[in-house]
């Protein structure tokens, strides 16, 4: 069966730190992958989206990149974090067959 | 492009009835609704495609109006395990790529 593990769970880090975030997926092959932030209260929203290796599309202009060095793990980085990158980061998941989104366990980012 | 969600945020005894509402200002392809409890990630719930087909998951179903670009997702006997966010995520293509709405808060009390 298909797993996606996401780590950490939680980050606090400094204003102008690094940031790198990762995700796996396991028991599937050429996911659709997706990073999405979810500030407090709010909603859901789309960061980055990934059909495959060296094909990444940027939803929203930020300080935050993203890259997908082999085709099941999907990186979410910054080279110097603001404050307004505090939130919660969920990498998800898609196949080919179905259009159903699988929801990693999040990472809850602080920035202080 | 966000779709919008109504309502906001409701309150409910156990065993009442609930609609929230999603509807975009783009044509759509496909509309996702999912299920968030605090501090997890949100669980997926049903898809509907274009065609305007209406589906059932338990107690709660949902149905798509393609021409009006609206979804409704009804929620009949709620029950307390219902309590949680719920987020419509719409499509315009089969690029997979969904947008959020702002998601609606439901309770639901003993």
């Amino acid at each position: 069966s298909q797993t996606i593990h996401q780590w950490p769970a939680t980050l606090v880090q400094p204003v102008g730190s690094p940031l790198s975030l990762e995700c796996t997926v396991e028991g599937t092959s050429n996911p659709n992958l997706y990073w999405y932030r979810q500030a407090a209260g709010r909603g859901l929203q789309l960061l980055f989206y990934s059909i495959g290796i060296d094909q990444i599309s940027s939803e929203v202009p930020q300080n935050l990149s993203a890259s997908r060095p082999q085709d099941r793990q999907f990186i979410l980085s910054s080279k110097k974090l603001l404050l307004s990158d505090s939130g919660f980061y969920l990498c998800a998941w898609s196949g080919w067959t179905t259009e159903k989104l699988f929801f990693g366990s999040g990472t809850q980012l602080s920035v202080l | 492009q966000q779709p919008v969600q109504s309502p906001q945020a409701v309150i409910l005894r156990e065993g009442e009835d609930a609609v929230i509402n999603c509807s975009s200002s783009k044509a759509l392809y496909s509309v996702h609704w999912y299920r968030q409890k605090h501090g997890e990630a949100p669980v997926f719930l049903m898809i509907l495609l274009k065609g305007g087909e209406q589906k059932g998951h338990e107690k709660i179903s949902a149905s798509f109006n393609e021409k009006k670009q609206q979804s409704s997702l009804y929620l009949t006997a709620s029950q307390l395990s219902y309590s949680g966010t719920y987020f419509c995520g719409t499509g315009a293509d089969s690029s997979y790529k969904l947008i959020f709405g702002s998601g609606t808060r439901l309770l639901v009390r003993p």
